[in-house]
């Protein structure tokens, strides 16, 4: 099994531009996160969607936007990037909310 | 909502010790906790969780103790591997309908041969 897919892996925008991340998973898994991680800092919280048809705030959601597309897919949105949101981003899922995590191999954005 | 912090960024020891990596949290109520470790360039990999219904589980190698009364985990590892070289995470947070895993900044464990 493939686990958690994240695309692209690596990405160089300009400020003011839009892009999409993608993120797909195949454990059939209700629940799924996005999450930003800056040098030295823990994993934080951006959006997370507890079950298909639904999605969350977490803890720094500003400057993005998500997508539950189905069950297998949780899109992360950056409408106007920011050189603050340079980070390295990845998504995650887990079978319910309270179970572990899986997390994919990230995605290394940079924003000039 | 939940804060957990680990207490050492960086914990360096030689190969066959054993290693300690401490966390501690905020919110008296969380009641599952969860460590994961992070290689580099990879997205973090779990490793032991445990409820606070247990003080203590273990694994292979690996053992996860919690204090609630003082609100702290550890994450002991037997005979450290330089495999074992990473960053590691505790996480934890409430079960139930608001459970959202937060997550430490992590402590990177270095393993001298």
């Amino acid at each position: 099994n493939a686990g958690v897919t994240q695309t692209p892996k690596f990405q160089v925008l300009k400020t003011g531009q839009s892009m999409t991340l993608q993120c797909a998973q195949d454990m059939n898994h209700n629940s799924m996160y996005w999450y930003r991680q800056d040098p030295g800092m823990g994993l934080r919280l951006i959006y997370y969607s507890a079950s298909e048809g639904t999605t969350d705030k977490g803890e720094v959601p500003n400057g993005y936007n998500v997508s539950r597309l189905n069950k297998r897919e949780f899109s992360l949105r950056l409408e106007s990037a920011a050189p603050s949101q340079t980070s390295v981003y990845f998504c995650a899922s887990s079978i319910g909310r309270t179970e572990k995590l899986f997390f994919g191999s990230g995605t290394q954005l940079s924003v000039l | 909502g939940e804060s957990v912090g680990l207490h050492l960024p960086t914990l360096s020891v030689q190969e066959g010790d054993n290693s300690i990596i401490n966390c501690a949290y905020s919110n008296s109520a969380s009641d599952y906790f969860i460590w994961y470790k992070q290689e580099s360039g990879k997205g973090p990999q779990f490793i032991i969780d445990i409820r606070s219904n247990m003080d203590k589980r273990q694994g292979q190698r690996v053992t996860v103790l919690l204090n609630k009364t003082v609100k702290h985990l550890s994450l002991q590892i037997a005979a450290t591997q330089p495999g074992d070289s990473a960053v590691y995470f505790c996480a934890g947070g409430t079960e139930g309908g608001s459970y959202i895993p937060t997550f430490g900044r992590g402590t990177s464990l270095i393993v001298h041969p």
